[in-house]
């Protein structure tokens, strides 16, 4: 089992779509997990950090499920500017953050 | 404030050619991580640092790749001899006190070997 894994997509919807990514982890020591973003031909940035009650930015919502080893990002009233490709992240206790290979977003109008 | 540079920005090499990669981390942080980018294998951890030590260079690919970091505020990514198949981007990061905290990135080196 890879240690992050995510559903590449890519998703492709409308301006204003609610739309909802998925990440799976397998290492249960995992203490810190977030969302990065990542343009096309760009660095990856933070979006978000993953609390454990769930957490919300504006219009991005993250969920953890610890039982599960389980994380979600969920995006309300997609805008045209949120394409990109989304990187679900996590450390273990003692290992430096490891990046899943993204889930990528298309919005179009 | 500055973040974390790299340079050079593009590099086309040719197969055997040793490539020298450089990383600037912003200043006051601790840690420092190399990581490779490519299409097929995602971003993957290549070695990381904390107060000039390497901690962790399992993710080294083989003999040909070293990492070092002479001090706090520069670190460098050497391959030699290059490879196609090294051909991707390498970026360079750094953080602040734990591996668990926010890293910054920098905007990568686009090696190309031939």
């Amino acid at each position: 089992r890879k240690e992050v894994e995510q559903d590449p997509g890519p998703f492709n919807v409308p301006e204003g779509a609610t739309v909802a990514f998925n990440c799976t982890y397998s290492n249960s020591a995992s203490q810190s997990f977030f969302w990065y973003r990542q343009d096309c031909r760009k660095e990856p940035k933070l979006l978000m950090s993953v609390y454990s009650s769930g957490n919300e930015d504006g219009r991005f919502t993250a969920q953890l499920n610890r039982a599960s080893q389980y994380i979600s990002l969920l995006i309300r009233d997609s805008k045209l500017s949120d394409s990109a490709t989304y990187l679900c992240v996590v450390n273990g206790r003692i290992t430096a953050l490891i990046f899943g290979k993204g889930t990528t977003l298309s919005v179009s109008s | 404030d500055a973040g974390v540079i790299q340079s050079p920005r593009h590099e086309v090499t040719e197969m055997g050619q040793e490539v020298t990669l450089r990383c600037k981390p912003i200043s006051g942080h601790d840690y420092l991580f190399w990581y490779r980018q490519t299409m097929m294998r995602g971003l993957e951890l290549l070695i990381y640092f904390n107060n000039n030590v390497p901690i962790d260079d399992s993710g080294m690919p083989e003999d040909r790749f070293s990492a070092k970091m002479p001090n706090a505020s520069f670190s460098t990514l050497k391959i030699q001899p290059s490879e196609p198949r090294d051909s991707a981007v390498y970026f360079c990061a750094s953080s602040f006190l734990n591996t668990g905290n926010t890293i910054y990135f920098g905007e990568g080196s686009w090696l190309t070997v031939v």
